[in-house]
């Protein structure tokens, strides 16, 4: 069974400038989250999904993250502007059924300079 | 705010002994508790999930449960230098809520 699938695993830009990465979760799950770590810490959840519902986005940053699950399984995370405090690695996982074990991917590791 | 704590180590061992990796929660409405491991520059990976008071065995891992206590813990039997990461403690209040993460506890296993 394939896992998670992040893209891309690196980015590194400018602050102000934008940017957006991609999960794939593993198939057939329903819930998609996606978490912020910062150096040191335990991962922030920033949004979760339900298929294509929102079920939790109360610490996302709406003013300047966004995402979305078209469809029920790829999700996307943006965000515009990018601000130096937002260098982190930005984990998805997904899970499925009552147990609701959560399952990672690699993350991508956003610097911003 | 919910929160989950443990402590930040480093908690060394030396290698064949036992780890005990201990978590605390705010919650007492939680029902579902999770431990994962990260090693460095990688991403977290579920070691095993509890949801009853009491004791689940998994190998050389063991996770005890105290609802009352508002208490998790993580043993490692046998501790290997392949143990060495950080170990993460996650709670859930209900299904279909969010998880909460500790801060982790970083782990070594010295030969």
């Amino acid at each position: 069974e394939a896992g998670v699938a992040q893209s891309p695993r690196y980015k590194i830009i400018e602050k102000r400038q934008s940017v957006a990465f991609w999960c794939n979760p593993i198939s057939g799950h329903a819930t998609l989250y996606w978490y912020q770590q910062i150096l040191g810490q335990g991962p922030k959840l920033l949004i979760q999904f339900q298929n294509n519902g929102v079920v939790d986005d109360s610490q996302l940053p709406k003013d300047r993250f966004s995402a979305e699950r078209l469809k029920g399984v790829d999700s996307t995370l943006k965000i515009q502007p990018a601000k130096l405090e937002d260098s982190a690695v930005y984990l998805c996982a997904s899970s499925f059924g009552v147990k609701d074990e959560q399952y990672f991917g690699p993350g991508t590791r956003l610097t911003v300079t | 705010q919910k929160e989950v704590e443990q402590n930040s180590g480093p908690l060394s061992v030396p290698e064949g002994a036992i780890a005990s990796l201990n978590c605390t929660y705010s919650d007492r409405g939680s029902q579902s508790f999770f431990w994962y491991r990260q090693y460095s520059g990688k991403s977290p990976e579920l070691i095993m999930s509890i949801y009853s008071n009491g004791d689940k065995e998994d190998g050389r891992f063991t996770a005890q449960l105290n609802k009352a206590s508002q208490y998790v813990s993580l043993l490692i039997r046998d501790s290997q230098p392949s143990d060495s990461a950080t170990y993460l403690c996650a709670v859930r209040a209900n299904y279909g809520q969010n998880f909460v993460f500790g801060p982790g506890t970083r782990l070594s296993v010295l030969p």
